[in-house]
Order: C-alpha cells, then structure tokens, then sequence
C-alpha cells in the first residue's frame, strides 16, 4: 500500500503571496499524482492531474510539479477563495489521498 | 452532463448491514471504473474500494477488506457498495466517484456525486 504525506498540515498565508504545498509518496508514481481543493461543505474538486497538468478551468496561479516520490502544488498569489483544504492523490495504485493542507488567511 | 446521485446512507448500530447506491447518467457508463471515497466528520478523504467498467477488477482500502463489497449493474447504470460488520469509525460521507478512463490504475476522480452519510452509533 502506497503511502502518502503531506507537509505541512497548515499553511498561514497573507492574500496575494505565494502557497507551496509538498505531498510526499513512500515508492515512485512516475506523474500519477493529482491534486484536489476542498472547501467546508463541498466536493472536492480537481486541480491538477499528470502531477502538472491543469484540470479544465483552473486558473494558472495554481501550478504543480515533480515526479516519483516528490510532488508539489504551487499557488502563486493567493486570492480570497483559495483558502481552503488541498489533498494530493496518488493513482499509480489504487488510490491512497494525503491527510491534506489547510491553507488558512494569516 | 455527468451526474452522480448517492442514496441509501443512514442511522445504523454497530455489527448491522448497509447498502449504498449512487446513480450515474450522462455518460457511457459501463466504460469507466467507479469508486467509493469516504469523508470522516472533520477529517480528511479516504479511498474505500473501486470497481472496473466490466467488474473484472476490484480493490479495496484495508480499512474495509473483508466487510464491504462493490458491485455495478452496467445495464442500470449503477454503483453500490454493501457494508457488513458496520463500526463506528466507518461513520463518514460517502461519495461515489467516476475516474477519468476506463482501466482501474492511471486515472484520478473526474466527477464526484454529493454523498450520502452513513452514521454508525449505538
């Protein structure tokens, strides 16, 4: 079974800087790596799959990166309606979802 | 447009039965291999168990192993997910979700319907 990390579990972040989230696998995905935003009360919604690849109408603040065991989501200058909870999904085997990021207004 | 539309959650004791369904349209369903992805109140999402398009190919989280089966009706267009030997650590939103191809590896969750809550308490 895959097991997934993520770092860190909050992020306190001021409207208009840069977010970077880390999501760790314990053996190699090659891309198969996607990222969701949660907010209270809704369903996930996708963000980026590929481990780079913007999901269909995501603005391009939001960007990912890295390969293998490495993973991280990079929002650039936070907006108000980023705040929010942010999970990673490794679906290289079956699927295992990090314990997630809560990304907070400092 | 894609919809996903679960029912069946409820207010069950520990150690009984439930049976979940989600009902799917618009879109080829029989194609795609669906999933059941739970949510604790206040925590994070957890994979439960996938099924492929024609059944063949089935997985479960070892949270679940042994006690909950998923099944699909191609010709309904429908998921479910049976849960036996219910624990009060299974009380969750459980939504059903479709991935984005047809093989049961290589793809993330494309579509998720609104859940249905399961609640297991004595």
């Amino acid at each position: 079974e895959i097991v997934m990390t993520q770092s860190p579990a909050t992020l306190s972040v001021s409207p208009g800087e840069r977010a970077t989230l880390s999501c760790r696998a314990s053996q190699s995905l090659g891309s198969n790596l996607a990222w969701y935003q949660q907010k209270p009360g809704q369903t996930p919604r996708l963000l980026i799959y590929g481990a780079s690849t913007r999901a269909a109408g995501i603005p391009d603040r939001f960007s990912g990166s890295g390969s293998g065991t490495e993973f991280t989501l990079t929002i650039s200058s936070l907006q108000s309606e980023d705040f929010a909870v942010y999970y990673c999904l490794q679906y290289n085997a079956w699927r295992t979802f990090g314990p997630g990021t809560k990304v907070e207004i400092k | 447009e894609v919809q996903l539309v679960e029912s069946g959650g409820a207010l069950v004791q520990p150690g009984t039965s439930l049976r979940l369904s989600c009902a799917a349209s618009g879109f080829n369903f029989d194609y795609y291999a669906m999933h059941w992805v739970r949510q604790a109140p206040g925590k994070g999402l957890e994979w439960v168990s996938g099924i492929s398009g024609n059944s063949k190919s089935i997985g479960y989280a070892d949270s679940v192993k042994g006690r909950f089966t998923i099944s699909r009706d191609n010709a309904k267009k429908s998921l479910y997910l049976q849960m036996n030997s219910l624990r009060g650590e299974d009380t969750a939103l459980y939504y059903c979700a479709r991935q984005s191809g047809t093989a049961v590896l290589h793809y993330y969750f494309d579509y998720w319907g609104q859940g249905t809550l399961v609640t297991v308490s004595s």
